[in-house]
């Protein structure tokens, strides 16, 4: 069974920093694309980041380009997220989820981490 | 103002079929697969349509996709209460070299 589960959520102020981990299991990680995706409170679904099975392509939202960093270990199945600069428009769930065979769309989705950037 | 069009809200009753639309453009829905999500309070987005029309196991045929140049819609069939929920539909975009998400619809079984 695939499984995801998010970890390093909170509470930062703005301009700090946090990084979130996606322990995964159930399936062959590092075969698999690998995405972080967010809901902000009363929001729709938001893109943040894609990452290829082998770390050789990234891509960000342009909102958090410059400011987040996506990684992996492929050693140890997990996916990570690196946020700095937070701003509280980053405040939401974030979900680890990862892409399917076709590589093309997301299959499998976490059950979410919460960061909330007040002061 | 999200990449992909959907409307805010749909509304049926029990039995009912109710389609979503989801409107984008040659970057995205044209060129690319279209997936449809499902999401409950409190619960994680749930697939329900993959590569435009194909169903994942566990998914009721009451749920169907299909796709038409840069437009695509979910279809569901028979409706039920355990239906209302918000609906996401998704695709790779190339001019932004990224995944776009629809607004969502928030579906009511009245």
């Amino acid at each position: 069974e695939v499984q995801l589960v998010e970890s390093g959520g909170g509470l930062v102020k703005p301009g700090g920093s946090l990084r979130l981990s996606c322990a995964a299991s159930g399936f062959s990680f590092s075969t698999y694309s690998m995405n972080w995706v967010r809901q902000a409170p009363g929001k729709g679904l938001d893109w943040v980041s894609s990452i290829s099975s082998g770390s050789g392509y990234m891509f960000y939202a342009d909102s958090v380009k410059g400011r987040f960093t996506i990684s992996r270990d492929n050693a140890n199945n997990l996916l990570y997220l690196q946020m700095n600069s937070l701003r509280a428009e980053d405040t939401a769930v974030y979900y680890c989820a990862r892409n399917d065979d076709s590589d093309q769309g997301i299959d499998y989705w976490g059950q979410g981490t919460l960061v909330t950037v007040s002061s | 103002q999200s990449v992909l069009t959907q409307p805010p809200s749909a509304s049926g009753t029990p039995g009912q079929r109710v389609t979503i639309s989801c409107s984008g453009s040659d970057s995205n829905i044209g060129s690319h697969y279209v997936y449809w999500y499902q999401l409950l309070p409190g619960t994680a987005p749930k697939l329900l349509i993959y590569r435009n029309n194909q169903r994942p196991s566990g998914v009721p045929d009451r749920f169907s996709g299909s796709k038409s140049g840069t437009s695509a819609s979910l279809a569901i069939s028979g409706l039920r209460s355990e239906d209302e929920a918000d609906y996401y539909c998704a695709a790779w975009d190339d001019r932004l070299r990224g995944r776009v998400f629809g607004g969502g619809t928030k579906l009511t079984v009245l």
